[in-house]
């Protein structure tokens, strides 16, 4: 079965400042690897997704997320963050034609 | 254009009685998944349906929790009995088709509390 870890409960970036956030999947055969954002009372919006083909994809909002399979990881990046980006930030897996795996959910707050 | 729509957007019942949630998909997508969203358990996908059919149900937490699909569009996920576990955010998506490479799109959810 597959499953998705996210390390980083809450993280805190001054606006501006540079975000990673991190990624682990666990899964045995080629994953598809999604980035969502939850604002406070919203659903959840895709940023990016990869599928195959080149590793660093582009997404939403200036995010991008690069694939490594030698460390399967799928990091979320962004060079500035503005103020609005203050949402849970959540990476998913599907292995199947199915539901989608997601990790616990990374906090981000944006400090002034 | 229109996104997936859920209603009611909250409910609050009391523990034991039964509640219906609904979903409306995106018009002209097949696919549509049901997932729960709890402080807990974080997020978890309950059930898909292709069309009208549900071929998995195993997802569903108990015999307690049931789903339907009719005409291809609208779902209800129906709770009988309800305990105060249920509690949660309950999110609907949808997609085109049913696939790995099919972008699921969600709705605003359903914020249940059960008394």
């Amino acid at each position: 079965a597959q499953s998705v870890t996210q390390p980083d409960i809450h993280i805190t970036v001054s606006e501006g400042a540079s975000l990673e956030l991190r990624c682990n999947y666990s899964y045995g055969a080629t994953p598809y690897l999604f980035w969502y954002v939850q604002s406070p009372g919203q659903g959840l919006q895709l940023l990016l997704k990869y599928f195959s083909g080149d590793t660093l994809v582009q997404g939403i909002k200036g995010f991008e997320a690069e694939f490594k399979r030698s460390q399967s990881s799928f990091n979320l990046r962004k060079p500035s963050v503005h103020w609005s980006d203050a949402a849970e930030y959540f990476c998913a897996v599907q292995g199947g034609a199915d539901g989608l795996t997601f990790g616990k959910g990374t906090h981000l707050i944006i400090q002034p | 254009g229109a996104g997936v729509s859920q209603s009611p957007s909250n409910k609050v019942t009391e523990k034991g009685k039964d509640v219906e949630l609904r979903c409306d998909p995106i018009s002209g997508h097949t696919a549509l998944y049901w997932y729960r969203q709890s402080l807990g358990q974080g997020l978890e996908f309950l059930i898909y349906f292709q069309g009208n059919s549900a071929p998995d149900k195993s997802g569903l937490p108990s015999d307690r929790f049931s789903a339907e699909r009719t005409g291809g569009s609208v779902s209800t996920l129906t709770i009988q009995r309800t305990q105060q576990e249920d509690s949660a955010v309950y999110l609907c998506a949808s997609s085109f088709e049913r696939g790995v490479k099919e972008t699921q799109y969600f709705g605003p959810g359903t914020r249940l509390l059960v008394l």
